[in-house]
């Protein structure tokens, strides 16, 4: 089955760094899109970012270009999110999310169960 | 990337129906059929109930129905249950690439 896994979450102070992981197993990830979605505490869900199954391309949300850049390792079935000069506003649980069908990059239809970043001093 | 307007709650007794609208504009919602439908329980992840205006994945009742007129997605609950009471988001791709969800509604069971 498919199977998603965060790691890396923590406690962070404003403008350090953090690199969130997502172990996957259950299916071909190379095949796969992939994104991180996340939700802050109380509030709803905003999308992060997306990579293509290949690494081609990646597209991120407004908030955070410049500051996160995500990767994928297809040899070790693993995504990545680093996150650079952090901010109180990037507190939230970051969710990675795989896309429904082989080689594109909509809809995600399996989700991990989210990792807890928080930005304090 | 403006998030995308829904309600931020509605309500329905157990049998009715409800209706959830969710509002972008031409480069979003009304650009391209990719408007999905994810419902929330509190404490979970979210968990894809339509893709494509209007196609529900296996496994999700058919009280659950999609549409699209324009620069606004809807999605219907049919027939509410209690265990339908969750939040419930939608999300469009962009002309950018990008992915926009909307704020959010909470469905409540009366």
């Amino acid at each position: 089955q498919v199977q998603l896994v965060e790691s890396g979450g923590g406690v962070v102070q404003p403008g350090r760094s953090l690199r969130l992981s997502c172990a996957t197993s259950g299916f071909i990830f190379s095949n796969y899109g992939m994104h991180w979605v996340r939700q802050a505490p109380g509030r709803g869900l905003e999308w992060v970012a997306i990579i293509w199954y290949d690494g081609t391309y990646k597209y991120y949300a407004d908030s955070v270009k410049g500051r996160f850049t995500i990767s994928r390792d297809n040899s070790n079935n693993t995504l990545f999110l680093q996150m650079n000069d952090l901010r109180a506003e990037d507190t939230a649980v970051y969710y990675c999310a795989r896309v429904r069908t082989p080689y594109s990059g909509y809809d995600f239809n399996y989700w991990g169960q989210g990792a807890l970043v928080t930005v304090s001093s | 990337q403006s998030a995308l307007t829904q309600p931020p709650s509605v309500s329905g007794s157990p049998g009715q129906s409800v209706t959830i609208s969710c509002t972008g504009t031409s480069r979003d919602v009304g650009f391209y059929n990719r408007v999905s439908w994810y419902q929330q329980p509190p404490g979970t992840a979210p968990k894809l109930i339509i893709y494509e205006v209007s196609i529900r994945p296996s496994g999700v009742p058919d009280r659950f129905s999609g549409s699209k007129s324009g620069n606004t997605a809807s999605l219907t609950i049919s027939g509410l249950q209690a265990e339908d009471e969750a939040y419930y988001y939608c999300t469009s791709f962009t002309k950018s690439s990008t992915f926009v969800f909307g704020t959010g509604t909470k469905v409540s069971v009366l």
